[in-house]
Order: C-alpha cells, then structure tokens, then sequence
C-alpha cells in the first residue's frame, strides 16, 4: 500500500528566506503526487500535483516541487518566505488512477517569522 | 462556480449521542470522499461514492458510522453512538469523474466535538 512521510511536523523560517518542506513516499506502482495546503479553519486546497509529465512541477503561490524516483521523493519549496504562507501543508499521493484515493502525510505546520 | 459545501460548520455533542453532517459537492462532480482529520494528523479516507454507490468504504467504523449518497448530489455522514475518539475535523471532497481525474476540491469541514 501506499504511505506518505512528511520529515518535521513543524518548519519556522523567516520572511525571505527559502522554504523547504520534506515528503517522502512509497507506492508499487508509478505514484501521482499533490501537495495540499490548510489555512485554519479552512478546507484544503491544491498547491501543485505531479502526474508523470515534467519532473518539475510549479503550483500556486509560487511553490515548485521535484520528484525524484531515486530518492522517493517530492519536497516543496519556494525561494522567498511571505508571511501569507503561513498554514498546514500536506503531501499526498494516490493510490489509484488520478486523484483517486488519496493518503496523506500527517501534515507540516509552516512558521514565518518576520 | 461554488465550493463544497459543508454543515455545520461546528458541532459539540456528547458521548453516546448521534449526529449527522451534510455535504453539497460542486456541481458535476460524480465522486464525492468524506475523511477524517484527527488533530495533528492528515485526512484520513472515510468512505468514497461514484454517483449514488459506494465505490471504498473499508476504513469507515461500520458499527457507528453511516453515509449515504441520494440521487447522486448531497451526502450524509452520521455517526451514532458518538465516542470521545470521534472528535475530529469531518472534510467533504468532490471530484469530476474518470481516469484523468487530477485533483479532489475539499469543502471547509465540520469540527466536531464530543465530551
């Protein structure tokens, strides 16, 4: 079965300084991977997917992720911190076709410091 | 086009107690996921629809949960009796139906408490 390890429940950075969230997965087959954010008190909402097209994926926000097969993994970055970006981020990957079935993390809470 | 929709948006019940929650996916979407987030923790998949049938429901605690799908559109998730355990954040997803399917919109959740 699938899994989702996200490395640190909790990031603090600075405003302006880069973000680096740590997702790791496992699958058996050729995974489709999201990452999601939560503001509180708030649904959650797409950042970005891979779907076996580019390896480098640009979502909103100015967020990017890289899947590298090697490493079994997809971190999330973006160069420079905003204050804005401060929620819950998941990473998720699909167990089925698609979106289907999805397995989460258990989440990074992101902290921006000004 | 509209969100998800979700009610209530907070519920405080006690324990042994039913309660019921209501989700209006976006128009069109066949596929409709309820999932529980326990605090600290990521979603965790309840039950899965396609249309009015259940496609996945084998993490859903049977002998306290419930969720029906009429007509295809809203859907029902009830739990009785409620436990302590149960106290979580209940999230409604909608998605457009097939293979290329790429992303679940999720609506703002129901939180729930029971003491």
């Amino acid at each position: 079965a699938q899994s989702v390890t996200q490395l640190g429940s909790h990031v603090s950075v600075s405003e302006g300084a880069l973000v680096l969230l740590r997702c790791n997965y496992s699958s058996s087959v050729p995974p489709y991977l999201f990452w999601y954010v939560q503001y509180p008190n708030q649904g959650l909402q797409l950042l970005l997917k891979y779907t076996s097209a580019a390896t480098l994926v640009k979502g909103i926000n100015g967020f990017e992720a890289e899947f590298k097969k090697s490493e079994t993994s997809f971190h999330l970055t973006k160069p420079s911190a905003h204050m804005s970006d401060a929620a819950e981020y998941f990473c998720a990957v699909s167990e089925g076709q698609g979106a289907q079935k999805l397995v989460f993390g258990q989440g990074t809470r992101l902290t921006i410091n000004p | 086009e509209a969100g998800v929709a979700q009610s209530p948006r907070y519920k405080i019940i006690e324990k042994r107690q039913s309660v019921a929650f209501w989700c209006n996916p976006i128009s069109g979407h066949a596929t409709l996921y309820w999932y529980q987030q326990i605090l600290g923790q990521g979603p965790k998949l309840l039950i899965q629809f396609q249309n009015n049938g259940v496609v996945d429901d084998s993490q859903l605690p049977k002998d306290r949960f419930s969720a029906e799908r009429l007509k295809g559109v809203d859907s029902t998730l009830k739990i009785q009796p409620a436990k302590l355990e149960d106290s979580a954040v209940y999230l409604c997803a909608s998605s457009r139906a097939g293979l290329s399917s790429y992303e679940q919109y999720f609506g703002p959740g129901t939180r729930l408490t029971v003491t």
